[in-house]
């Protein structure tokens, strides 16, 4: 079964120092998610991309954080200057099609630790 | 504003059948969806509704009533195994999902 693939599966850094997070999408889908949750609470919503722009984005992805898809099969999430707050379990999550609830699929997560 | 309301945590004994409800107040609607989710793993994906009524799929059902901005997750033939948090996630606008707390099964031998 297709498979979204995150690296690092945990990430150790310092606070104000940048960090950025990979995903490897499912490789015929169009639509690619990053969202967090930070333990114990509840999965948030970070921000959306298709066809190479931001199609949502929500109040947490402010101009600290940025999403790049470099080439055909990796898409990026950016956090400049972390902060302890930053810590959380990081998911990518790609989609075939906007329709249909069979169009997410998550990746395994990275954890952010920021000391 | 954007509201999911799930149980907190349920207990149940393997065998049973257990019902997850949730309900929703939402700014938009484009189906729900519930998720389960190990610790510390990455939630996958269970049911889909966008329209009323059940879906049924093996041993987990979903049923869905817009009108009443509710829906729930029936676990039959319950294994320890299905010891999870199992989230319900609205579909919101264009693309995001937004996510319950979660709830909380433990099963029980």
């Amino acid at each position: 079964e297709p498979e979204v693939t995150q690296t690092p599966s945990h990430q150790v850094t310092q606070m104000g120092q940048e960090v950025i997070l990979r995903c490897v999408p499912i490789s015929n889908h169009l639509y690619f998610y990053w969202y967090r949750q930070i333990l114990g609470q509840k999965v948030e919503f970070l921000v959306s991309f298709y066809n190479n722009e931001i199609s949502e984005k929500s109040e947490i992805f402010d101009d600290q954080f940025s999403v790049e898809r470099p080439d055909g099969s990796n898409f990026t999430l950016k956090i400049r200057s972390t902060k302890l707050e930053d810590s959380a379990m990081y998911f990518c999550a790609s989609g075939g099609n906007r329709v249909g609830g069979y169009g997410y699929t998550f990746g395994s997560g990275t954890r952010l630790t920021v000391v | 504003g954007q509201n999911i309301d799930q149980p907190t945590e349920m207990t149940a004994t393997e065998g049973a059948i257990v019902q997850i409800n949730c309900t929703y107040q939402t700014s938009g609607f484009n189906g729900l969806f519930w998720y389960q989710q190990h610790a510390g793993e990455a939630p996958t994906f269970l049911s889909y509704n966008v329209l009323d009524g059940l879906e049924e799929k093996g041993r987990f059902s979903s049923f869905l009533s817009r009108s009443k901005g509710y829906s729930y997750l029936l676990l039959k033939e319950l294994q320890m195994k299905d010891s999870a948090s199992y989230l319900c996630a609205v579909k919101s606008g264009t693309d995001k999902l937004i996510f319950g707390t979660g709830t909380r099964l433990q099963v029980f031998p």
